[in-house]
């Protein structure tokens, strides 16, 4: 899998949008990006993925390079409760689910009131 | 809603200890997960399974060993339990046969090995 590295923390104002950077320059072909962040004393959450496309649903939005070597997850309008570890990871695409996922140690967003 | 239930959020075990973490699901995923979250060190994969009484190792399976006799339940063990085995442990499991679905996680196992 391919190896991701994030800032390990950021501040953003209540409100704003927070532009979470992540770098995945050796990137394969078939690897998707994913997003996941956990909240504290809780499990990680899903919340996007993407293979080249940019995408967005009701959480946030995934913009990712042309050439695929880095990509930012976008919270339009920052609040308090997003205050959390987000992790990007990169996933090989398969049919099967016989796959390993390696998280880093992610970015550490807190939200300023 | 897809869950995963952990059935234990805290637990303390002694040196040498038996342990069994247990995780079920349910919503019928093929793939499950265990995971071990440690300060500055991030998410670390013990074992994985993709289907009943199979497995596959992680990352770091020294010292682990996993069990999947059915398909809703994935068991963690530890044989003899040891002190650098303190930890968050997580479960996660996710469907096959559809490219890429998320993993779903439970919210974890803090077991402290005294």
């Amino acid at each position: 899998d391919a190896k991701t590295t994030q800032p390990p923390s950021m501040d953003c104002a209540e409100g704003r949008a927070a532009n979470l950077p992540c770098n995945h320059s050796t990137i394969s072909g078939n690897e998707y990006v994913y997003w996941y962040r956990q909240i504290h004393s809780q499990g990680p959450q899903y919340i996007i993925h993407g293979l080249k496309n940019n995408e967005t649903n009701e959480m946030a939005s995934l913009i990712i390079t042309e050439d695929r070597k880095s990509s930012t997850l976008i919270l339009p309008h920052a609040t308090l409760r997003d205050t959390a570890v987000y992790y990007c990871i990169v996933r090989v695409r398969s049919n099967f689910g016989n796959e390993k996922l390696t998280f880093g140690t992610g970015t550490r967003l807190t939200i300023i009131p | 809603d897809v869950k995963v239930t952990q059935s234990s959020r805290y637990l303390v075990k002694r040196t040498g200890e038996k342990v069994f973490l247990e995780c079920v699901q349910d919503m019928d995923h093929e793939n499950m997960f265990w995971y071990r979250q440690d300060p500055g060190l991030g998410l670390r994969l013990i074992y994985f399974s993709y289907d009943v009484k199979m497995k596959e190792k992680g990352d770091i399976p020294e010292g682990y060993s996993v069990s999947r006799e059915k398909k809703e339940r994935f068991s963690l063990i530890l044989e003899s339990a040891s002190t650098n085995q303190t930890s968050m442990y997580l479960c996660a499991s996710s469907t096959a046969g559809q490219y890429n679905s998320p993993l779903h996680f439970g919210n974890g196992t803090r077991l402290t090995v005294t």
